[in-house]
């Protein structure tokens, strides 16, 4: 069946430092591809998302680029700030697919 | 405006109770789901509703009952509640055909005692 692996966490960076979460993904077919964040306290909130091979998506300085070849989704941004800190989770929603799978979720804390 | 809310925020009762847990969303999305959220920040669907019908229903215990009023509305009924049942549970809600596009509650944190 269809599954998501995320690398664990906690990671724990500086502000500014350079950003990468991995995410791999198991699925038949054409799956889409989401990166959803929970700040604490709150419920998750789709932060991007990729529906086709090459597809890079981007949100408040995030990135993330579907690669078809490494089944391979991962989350990126160039310079963290301390209001990054929270969970990120990895998903994808096969074709025609009625629900989305969510990986285990990564917290980030991100240092003054 | 919210647009998915849920109460109570918090709920604290003893093993052995029955207790419900209320969802509404003004987006005027046709589906909405219930999500459980254990100490880890896994997440795993439980149902899944679609105009009021039940179209995912994953390998929950039978004391968990879903009532759909309207489309807006997914409440979630919990019976005999035993202390594993402590997690934080997420109400959400999509468009049909955006099912990946979810908007989630801020969550009912949910401790048996």
């Amino acid at each position: 069946g269809n599954s998501v692996t995320q690398m664990e966490g906690p990671v724990t960076l500086s502000e500014e430092a350079f950003l990468t979460i991995n995410c791999t993904y198991t699925a038949t077919g054409y799956p889409s591809l989401f990166w959803y964040v929970q700040y604490p306290g709150e419920g998750l909130q789709l932060l991007l998302k990729a529906t086709k091979a090459d597809d890079k998506g981007s949100n408040k300085g995030f990135e993330a680029t579907y690669r078809k070849e490494t089944t391979s989704f991962h989350l990126e941004k160039g310079s963290v700030q301390v209001s990054d800190s929270a969970v990120y989770f990895c998903a994808l929603s096969g074709y025609r697919d009625d629900k989305i799978i969510f990986g285990k979720g990564t917290r980030l804390h991100i240092l003054p | 405006d919210t647009a998915v809310s849920q109460t109570p925020k918090y709920l604290v009762t003893q093993m052995g109770n029955d207790k419900s847990i209320k969802c509404e969303q003004n987006l005027g999305h046709d589906t909405m789901y219930w999500y459980k959220q254990d100490s880890k920040k896994f997440l795993k669907i439980m149902f899944s509703y679609n105009n009021k019908e039940l179209i995912i229903n994953e390998t929950v215990p039978n004391r968990f009952s879903p009532k759909s009023p309207d489309k807006a509305h997914l409440n979630l009924h919990i019976n005999s509640l035993e202390l594993g049942d402590s997690a934080v549970y997420f109400c959400a809600s999509s468009q049909i055909d955006r099912e990946y596009e979810q908007y989630f509650g801020p969550g009912t944190r949910l401790t048996v005692t």
